[in-house]
């Protein structure tokens, strides 16, 4: 089945530091890709997505690349800020098929800023 | 512009006692919906979906359920919670409901905490 791996945290960063989170994936087909954000004891919010091979999705700074070859999904940001602290998620979506409706999540991976 | 609402915030209940857990939409008509539980340690994982009114699917056998009882209203439902049934749950919409392919986005609430003692 379907399946996301990210990198295990809690991730801690003094700010202005450089921001890599890893996320590969395990599907068939061509999936959309996601980084979904969690803020403490909020929900989700989207925060950027591909939905093809070498689209880049970015937004607030921050940046991924859709890697058909290597299935990976990669979050970055050059320089992050303590407002950045969060929970951060990658996710796919089939996009046709049965399970189509559903987003495969990782685990998330916790980010910590400090000044 | 769209918006979707969750309550209570937060919920403590007993074992063995009855749920209800509220979602609504605002701002968009006929929207696929879904309900997803966050349990401490772990992902997301979808329990229900529904693309239209009366038409719930299911992800995950357990002693919840779901229904829509109208197109912007979903609503997750026990009759007997249990201990296991502790966590995070999280309401989401998308566009399009009722065809294919589903919108690729999806929209979430601020969710519901649920602690079951």
């Amino acid at each position: 089945g379907d399946s996301v791996t990210q990198m295990e945290g809690p991730v801690t960063l003094s700010e202005e530091a450089f921001l890599t989170i890893n996320c590969t994936y395990t599907a068939t087909g061509y999936p959309s890709l996601f980084w979904y954000v969690q803020y403490p004891g909020e929900g989700l919010q989207l925060l950027l997505k591909a939905t093809k091979a070498d689209d880049k999705g970015s937004n607030k700074g921050f940046e991924a690349t859709y890697r058909k070859e290597t299935t990976s999904f990669h979050l970055e940001k050059g320089s992050v800020q303590v407002s950045d602290s969060a929970v951060y998620f990658c996710a796919l979506r089939r996009t046709a098929g049965a399970g189509s409706y559903q987003l495969t999540f990782g685990k998330g991976t916790k980010l910590s800023v400090i000044p | 512009s769209q918006t979707i609402h969750q309550w209570p915030a937060t919920l403590v209940q007993p074992v063995g006692s009855p749920l209800s857990l509220e979602c609504t939409v605002e701002g968009t008509s006929n929207p696929n919906l879904y309900w997803y539980r966050q349990a401490a340690g772990r992902g997301l994982q979808l329990l229900f979906y529904s693309v239209g009114i009366g038409q719930i699917s299911s992800e995950v056998p357990q002693n919840l359920s779901a229904s829509r009882p109208q197109d912007r209203q979903f609503i997750l439902s026990s009759k007997k919670l249990l201990l296991s049934d502790s966590g995070f749950y999280l309401c989401a919409w998308s566009v399009i409901g009722g065809a294919e392919p589903p919108s690729d986005t999806q929209y979430f609430g601020p969710g519901t905490r649920l602690t079951v003692l």
